[in-house]
């Protein structure tokens, strides 16, 4: 069936390093993509998003990569910081922002001191 | 400016009891979106609006939930006779083409 998934559940990283969260997906008529921050007891925050006609989009020290051969999606945040712990999920759908969203299971960010 | 507001924050419920969830989308937003979360997943699609009009409800897991949006802007998800599986923390989110943007969302415990 179609769905969103991610590889790792967990990933810890020094402060100061740069971390990639992975993501595939297997719906390839999927167009849109979007990155969200989750905190505990918060709602998902955008991060940022990537059409389908792009492989590669940047924003403030992060950046979204779409290998649309292997259906493949990822983020990497540069220079990770502490405020940067927190659940992170890919999301996916046909029809951009104003469209539903179908959510992998999330991994989880952990930044060592 | 402000953005997706969502009322109550907590609620606990008895199992059936009915409950009321609130939603105010930023203003201008045409498009609202309700979820369900489980904890330790990821969201999951439950129902769009756009304007007053629901488009989708595909994802309302019983005929025990019902949203409506009567005015095209505030938005309430009812569950009937609440069970315990509907323990979860219902997300809103509003869009323009320029993102999906989610309020912190009610954490409601059925006991």
């Amino acid at each position: 069936g179609e769905s969103v998934g991610l590889h790792l559940p967990t990933l810890s990283v020094q402060e100061g390093d740069n971390s990639i969260i992975n993501c595939a997906y297997s719906n390839s008529a999927s167009d849109y993509f979007i990155w969200y921050k989750q905190e505990s007891g918060k709602g998902p925050q955008f991060i940022i998003d990537i059409r389908s006609n792009m492989d590669k989009r940047q924003g403030q020290r992060v950046t979204v990569l779409l290998n649309k051969t292997v259906k493949h999606l990822s983020l990497q945040i540069a220079a990770t910081q502490p405020g940067d712990s927190a659940v992170y999920f890919c999301a996916e759908n046909m029809g951009g922002a104003n469209s539903k969203l179908t959510f992998g299971k999330g991994i989880t960010l952990s930044v060592r001191p | 400016g402000a953005g997706v507001s969502q009322s109550p924050r907590y609620k606990v419920a008895k199992r059936g009891q009915d409950v009321a969830l609130r939603c105010d989308p930023i203003s201008g937003h045409v498009s609202l979106f309700w979820y369900q979360q489980a904890l330790g997943q990821g969201p999951e699609f439950l129902t769009y609006f756009q304007n007053e009009a629901q488009l989708d409800k595909s994802g309302l897991p019983s005929d025990r939930f019902f949203a409506e949006r009567p005015e095209g802007s505030v938005s309430t998800l009812k569950i009937q006779r609440t069970q315990q599986e509907d323990s979860a923390v219902y997300l809103c989110a509003s869009s323009t083409t320029s993102g999906q943007y989610f309020g912190p969302g009610t954490r409601l415990l059925v006991l």
